[in-house]
């Protein structure tokens, strides 16, 4: 079972920051958080994953809570094209991923 | 930008037939991987292979599925006797290395009907 839950939608206006939370709260000590998202039934595309610091990258921000417990995605300034569905992973030792339903994020304009 | 391909994008094939699956991971990683997602459902892990063994596999993946690497760059899924409950998209993923820092790469994906 994934480790992790998710609202399973969102909204969000063309061009604001759109915020994906996910919650994480059995996650060990070494383990990643990694997002993925996936467009209609494309492959899952790699966003960005973090242990503990916050991250930023050229497609969005991660922002991980001290505890790590849990975690944002922040898209800063969300585009149609970023409508998809969003997964927050906590990665296995063996490299596989579990997923889970993700949330859909609708960009609206 | 290295990628992921996959091949074909699209097959059709009819109950009790064997297909095969074709990846090309990108060339410097070295642990492989299959998924699955049933439409509307969500991805599933299928296998993992590293060193040329499978290194873990899912309940789903049982002894009509077989996966190898009988190149240097081609990764293949192989089911022998096709349902058609096995109609799904599969995507292939690698990843350069098992450490956590590591990202894993996804190809397009092959949407498999089974008629």
């Amino acid at each position: 079972d994934a480790k992790t839950t998710q609202p399973p939608s969102m909204d969000c206006a063309e061009g604001r920051a759109a915020n994906l939370p996910c919650n994480h709260s059995t996650i060990s000590g070494n383990e990643y958080v990694y997002w993925y998202r996936q467009i209609h039934s494309q492959g899952p595309q790699y966003i960005i994953h973090g242990l503990k610091n916050n991250e930023t990258n050229e497609m969005a921000s991660l922002i991980i809570t001290e505890d790590r417990k849990s975690s944002t995605l922040i898209l800063p300034h969300a585009t149609l094209r970023d409508t998809a569905v969003y997964y927050c992973i906590v990665r296995g030792p063996e490299g596989k991923l579990i997923f889970g339903q993700g949330t859909e994020l609708s960009v609206k304009p | 930008e290295p990628e992921v391909t996959q091949t074909p994008s699209h097959q059709v094939t009819q109950m009790g037939q064997e297909v095969i699956l074709r990846c090309v991971p990108i060339s410097n990683h070295l642990y492989f991987y299959w998924y699955r997602q049933i439409l509307g459902q969500k991805v599933e892990f299928l296998v993992s292979f590293y060193n040329n063994e499978i290194s873990e596999k899912s309940e789903i993946f049982d002894d009509q599925f077989s996966v190898e690497r009988p190149d240097g760059s081609n990764f293949t899924l192989k089911i022998r006797s096709t349902k058609l409950e096995d109609s799904a998209m599969y995507f292939c993923a690698s990843t350069k290395d098992l450490g956590q820092s590591y990202e894993q790469y996804f190809g397009p994906g092959t949407r498999l009907t089974v008629t």
